[in-house]
């Protein structure tokens, strides 16, 4: 079966430091991209970057670049969303999606994480 | 960045009637070398991840019910639901893969009336 499992829920305070991950399994992971979208308490979707893991090749949302990295380890079909300094406004919940078609950012996601919430308070 | 803007937010149809929803890009979402229009939609049930429905504008989704239909090209595109099932509450966005940021609608909230 194709899946992608996210790492546990978290609350951390503002500031620290915070790395999520997203294991896929089923498929060839380098042959796919991996792409995440937040969605924040009660509001839509937004896309925030998409990485392949076959050569960490990586594209962001300007409303994101800068904020947090996007990277995946290959050797254990892992991709990973991560912060430096967190915030209030961090809190959400992150998904991590697949792009239906190998090779391809510019695809329809047909395989999702289950989410994991990033909860950020003092 | 390509703004994709849903119509209406939110909605509310009898059972076993039509639900319409509307989605328009800033821009241009057909490729012309391939006659592709770059666009998706998903549906998304309180507490689960999205699911996508329609990618390529009109392409069915494997196990995705036919009363499920995507049209449009361009800058215009719609989803219907031929005969609301109970099932079938939930929010519903488009999305546009044409360019990055590949951006979503703002969500059209589907309801039972």
């Amino acid at each position: 079966e194709v899946q992608l499992v996210q790492s546990e829920a978290e609350v951390k305070k503002p500031g620290e430091s915070l790395k999520i991950s997203c294991k896929g399994s089923g498929y060839s992971f380098t042959n796919y991209w991996i792409g995440w979208v937040r969605q924040m308490p009660g509001k839509g979707l937004e896309w925030m970057g998409i990485i392949y893991p076959g050569d960490s090749d990586t594209r962001y949302n300007p409303s994101f670049q800068g904020q947090v990295t996007i990277s995946a380890d290959k050797s254990i079909s892992t991709a990973y969303l991560q912060w430096s300094s967190l915030k209030a406004s961090d809190t959400a919940m992150y998904y991590c999606a697949r792009p239906k078609s190998p090779g391809a950012s510019n695809y329809g996601m047909d395989v999702w994480g289950q989410g994991t919430t990033v909860t950020v308070s003092s | 960045d390509i703004v994709m803007t849903q119509s209406p937010d939110s909605l509310a149809v009898s059972l076993g009637e039509r639900a319409t929803i509307n989605c328009k890009s800033s821009q241009s979402v057909l490729y012309r070398s391939n006659d592709k229009n770059y666009l998706a939609w998903y549906q998304q049930k309180p507490g689960q991840p999205p699911k996508l429905l329609i990618y390529w504008a009109s392409t069915r989704e494997f196990g995705v019910p036919d009363r499920f239909s995507g049209s449009g090209s361009g800058t215009d595109f719609t989803l219907t639901i031929s005969s609301l099932q109970a099932e079938d509450v939930a929010v519903y966005y488009c999305q546009q893969y044409d360019s990055t940021p590949y951006t979503f609608g703002q969500g059209t909230k589907l309801e039972i009336k």
